[in-house]
């Protein structure tokens, strides 16, 4: 099995449709991450889990919904998007709490279109 | 505010050398990363140094220097598979990751 894996890979969605992306690791980490990936744009992240508790949130919009119910499982919930939400959204997982920095093993991504 | 820089497009040849730069700005470091991502699929890890100098993996080689706030990524013998975009990424005091936005690299025959 692969280590990240991201479901829908693509997605096209209105504005008033609501859709969750899905994230699964299976590298026995303990921290999983959202980031929203723009053309020439640096990696923006979204969201952070530690041991399954959210440890960080960039201010990002409500509408965006992280659920993570275990440490190998990480959800992204989407509702009333806005067109300039259109990117590609990447799952990450790393080993470590806060305070230790380990690399992040990415997922493929979820190609996301808001008409 | 923290800053990554790094060029935004390079062309080489295919079997000759090239050097992507990184430099960056950021409120304390704990270290810098180098992925690799090929169009459509997702970043892999290629290096991190948290000291100065040189490391050699192979092909590639990541050098670091901390006064200067700069790295670079050197691809020898490169190949056309090395087409990607290539992601600079800092750790700062805060263990958090600070990306730059890439350097997409072309490979001609």
């Amino acid at each position: 099995e692969t280590g990240v894996t991201q479901t829908p890979r693509h997605l096209v969605m209105g504005m008033t449709n609501k859709k969750s992306l899905k994230c699964e690791q299976h590298l026995g980490h303990n921290a999983m991450y959202w980031y929203k990936q723009s053309a020439k744009k640096p990696l923006e992240l979204m969201f952070v889990y530690s041991l399954e508790e959210r440890v960080e949130n960039n201010s990002v919009p409500s509408r965006f919904s992280p659920e993570c119910p275990n440490s190998s499982h990480l959800f992204l919930h989407l509702h009333t998007l806005q067109p300039e939400d259109s990117a590609l959204y990447l799952c990450a997982s790393s080993q470590g709490d806060r305070g230790s920095y380990n690399e992040q093993f990415f997922g493929p991504g979820t190609r996301l279109t808001v008409l | 505010g923290q800053n990554i820089d790094q060029p935004t497009e390079m062309t080489a040849t295919e079997g000759a050398i090239v050097q992507i730069n990184c430099t960056y700005q950021t409120s304390g470091f704990n270290g810098l990363f180098w992925y690799q991502q090929h169009a459509g699929e997702a970043p892999t890890f290629l290096s991190y140094n948290v000291l100065d100098g040189l490391e050699e993996k192979g092909r590639f080689s990541s050098f670091l220097s901390r006064s200067k706030g700069y790295s670079y990524l050197l691809l020898k013998e490169l190949q056309m598979k090395d087409s990607a975009s290539y992601l600079c990424a800092v750790v700062d005091s805060n263990y958090q990751l600070i990306w730059g936005a890439g350097t997409k690299l072309i490979i001609k025959p």
